[in-house]
């Protein structure tokens, strides 16, 4: 039984720039959420994707945006990177509409200079 | 602002012991909670659930405990080993697979 995959492992980029980052669910799963993770922190939600669609969302900017496809894949999109985006990008995903427990994947470290 | 914290950020104990890591959460309407725990390098792992209608729910080795009327949650570990070394998160909701709040973490450390 496959896990919470995502890719890539790590990345590097400099201000400015736009990363994707992506995330393919646990076997059974259809709902993904996206969390932020800085160093010596609890992670931060940032969004969830349903059905496709952005179901709720934390506190970050426009910049951050995502996607979920028909497989329930999904991506986190980030624009305009600042330096205060370095962190550990974590993807979960659980099953509606019982939407019992998250189950995390292992991350993307994204490092911005 | 939205939070969930935790009395102790490091705790330290010897291989064998029981530990005892404790959450308190600031939002009285919160009705799912869990502990994760999140090694060096990885993703939280997830270890143990409990909802607002209990007051305690054992696992294998470990059992949160659940206090609404002082909004407290604690996480026991029996027979403590090192391979629990890690840092450990409790995290609430109020809908139940939505959006999670979790504090800061408690590191864990097993001295063998």
């Amino acid at each position: 039984d496959a896990g919470v995959t995502q890719s890539p492992t790590h990345l590097i980029k400099t201000r400015g720039q736009q990363v994707t980052l992506r995330c393919s669910p646990k076997s059974g799963h259809d709902t993904v959420s996206w969390y932020q993770q800085a160093l010596g922190q609890g992670p931060q939600f940032i969004f969830q994707y349903y059905e496709e669609e952005e179901r709720q969302r934390g506190n970050f900017p426009d910049r951050f945006s995502g996607h979920q496809f028909p497989n329930y894949s999904s991506e986190l999109n980030v624009n305009a990177l600042l330096l205060g985006d370095s962190a550990l990008y974590l993807c979960a995903s659980s099953q509606a509409p019982l939407q019992e427990t998250q189950y995390f994947g292992p991350g993307t470290r994204l490092l911005v200079l | 602002g939205e939070s969930v914290g935790l009395h102790l950020p490091t705790l330290s104990v010897q291989e064998g012991d029981n530990s005892i890591i404790n959450c308190a959460y600031s939002n009285s309407a919160s009705d799912y909670f869990i502990w994760y725990k999140q090694e060096s390098g990885k993703g939280p792992q997830f270890i143990i659930d409990i909802r607002s209608n209990m007051d305690k729910r054992q696992g294998q080795r470990v059992t949160v405990l659940l206090n609404k009327t002082v909004k407290h949650l604690s996480l026991q570990i029996a027979a403590t080993q090192p391979g629990d070394s890690a840092v450990y998160f409790c995290a609430e909701t109020t809908n139940q697979g939505g959006k999670l709040i979790f504090g800061q973490g408690t590191e864990l450390s097993v001295k063998p």
